[in-house]
């Protein structure tokens, strides 16, 4: 079946450094990976959307890479802020498909 | 973008009993998904409601237990059925943005309701 594999322990790191998370999928082909930030109480809010045939898209602070060959995907933010403290996702999806969501890793960015 | 909204945004329920969540979209969508969030859990898709048919359940979910309106293209509703402490979690009704030509489309969230059967 498939699986998504996020780390389940919290990210602390130190404010003004580079955050990376991983997404790791086996049993699975996705067409492309999504990332979401969710904060307590709130749904998630989409962040950034990479395809198969991309190797890295970045957003403002935000880089998210898609190994393929891996079955991976990390998402990279730099210059960390405590604001940045939050759950994010990740979701391979094949077109057709629903999305799956990976339960997510807490970031902890401390000042 | 789309905004969502979702009523009630909490609720304590006692077993046995069942609990309608609506769901409001601000733009007209085809499709509307409602998911449960355990608490350190991912998202698990309840199913997927178009309007003007039935709604789509996945494994582990029916329609008996989870019951779903979706009355026009702005609007849906899950009701939770005969609750039991089991059913405890976050609720939240999505939708796509169906802007995106190529596919991958990215999914908006309501705020979600979180239920507490005792």
């Amino acid at each position: 079946s498939q699986k998504i594999e996020q780390n389940s322990e919290a990210l602390n790191i130190q404010e003004g450094k580079t955050a990376t998370l991983t997404c790791n999928y086996t049993n699975y082909s996705p067409a492309y990976l999504q990332w979401y930030r969710q904060d307590p109480g709130r749904g998630p809010v989409f962040l950034l959307l990479i395809r198969e045939n991309e190797k890295e898209k970045r957003k403002e602070r935000l880089k998210v890479t898609f190994d393929t060959t891996l079955k991976q995907s990390l998402f990279h933010i730099t210059a960390s802020q405590p604001a940045d403290s939050a759950t994010y996702l990740c979701a391979p999806g094949e077109y057709g498909n629903k999305l799956v969501f990976g339960a997510g890793t807490i970031l902890r960015v401390k000042s | 973008s789309a905004v969502i909204s979702q009523k009630p945004s909490r609720d304590i329920c006692q077993r046995g009993t069942s609990l309608t969540i609506q769901c409001q979209v601000d733009s007209q969508v085809t499709m509307m998904f409602w998911y449960r969030q355990q608490p350190g859990q991912s998202l698990t898709l309840i199913a997927t409601a178009n309007q003007g048919s039935e709604a789509t359940y996945e494994s582990g979910f029916v329609i008996d237990k989870f019951p779903i309106s979706r009355p026009n293209l702005t609007f849906s509703t899950l009701t939770v059925s005969n609750m039991s402490p089991e059913d405890s979690s976050i609720y939240l009704c999505s939708v796509e943005d169906r802007q995106t030509v190529s596919g991958g489309y990215e999914q908006y969230f309501g705020p979600g309701t979180r239920l507490t059967v005792t």
